[in-house]
């Protein structure tokens, strides 16, 4: 298996354009997770879906932050519109059933300038 | 959303000495587990640690689990340059099913 696969891998757009970051899960894998991570607020979990359902999206920074899944081996999170303080490492990790051990792709540099 | 601390936040040590992280959580769990994560990379699942569970070993990793004093500590023997990198724990809540990573320890070994 080629692991999480996330696409970009770097992103740089302008203040007020829409980012749409990607990623397919291992195959297999239930569960997958969006994080973000800066040197600031260090790694947060956006939302996760399980079976293609969003169980948990507390983490979602606010509404211009939208997360779909559309089918077990694809999802996406987008900005619309994207402001200078969005720009982080954003990482997808998928995991199966039981100890919750997770799998993580190498992550999209996302810079909004 | 973290859910507990790493100490210490950073840690320099030379090759061939053995490098110690601490980690302390909040809540009851189901298990630990500890992460690394190299320098733009993403992170990269190391040991687990059932809440059942004190002591585990996986080549120069010892993990130990006090659920009495909700911490955990990772020993790195015999430390290599290649050891260079960040190491999160994350632990698993009792009923649920996403991870709750502390802040990182971020390791330095020099050659």
């Amino acid at each position: 298996d080629a692991g999480v696969i996330q696409s970009p891998r770097h992103e740089v757009t302008e203040m007020g354009q829409e980012v749409t970051l990607r990623c397919k899960p291992i195959s297999g894998h239930d569960y997958l997770f969006w994080y973000r991570q800066t040197m600031m607020r260090g790694l947060e979990l956006l939302i996760y879906f399980n079976n293609n359902v969003p169980i948990d999206d507390s983490g979602m920074p606010e509404d211009r932050f939208s997360a779909k899944m559309p089918n077990a081996s694809f999802s996406t999170l987008k900005i619309q519109p994207s402001e200078p303080r969005d720009s982080a490492v954003y990482f997808c990790a998928s995991s199966y059933p039981g100890l919750g051990t997770q799998y993580f792709g190498p992550g999209t540099r996302l810079t909004v300038l | 959303s973290q859910q507990g601390e790493e100490d210490p936040q950073a840690l320099s040590i030379q090759e061939g000495e053995n490098a110690t992280m601490n980690c302390s959580y909040k809540t009851s769990i189901n298990n630990l587990q500890w992460y690394r994560q190299n320098s733009g990379r993403g992170l990269v699942h190391l040991i687990l640690i059932r809440s059942n569970e004190r002591e585990k070993h996986s080549g120069r990793l010892r993990v130990t689990l006090d659920t009495s004093k909700k911490s955990s500590s990772l020993l790195i023997t015999a430390s290599r340059a290649a050891d260079t990198a960040s190491y999160f724990c994350a632990t698993v809540r009792t009923g649920a099913n996403n991870l709750f990573f502390g802040t990182g320890t971020r390791l330095t070994v020099i050659p």
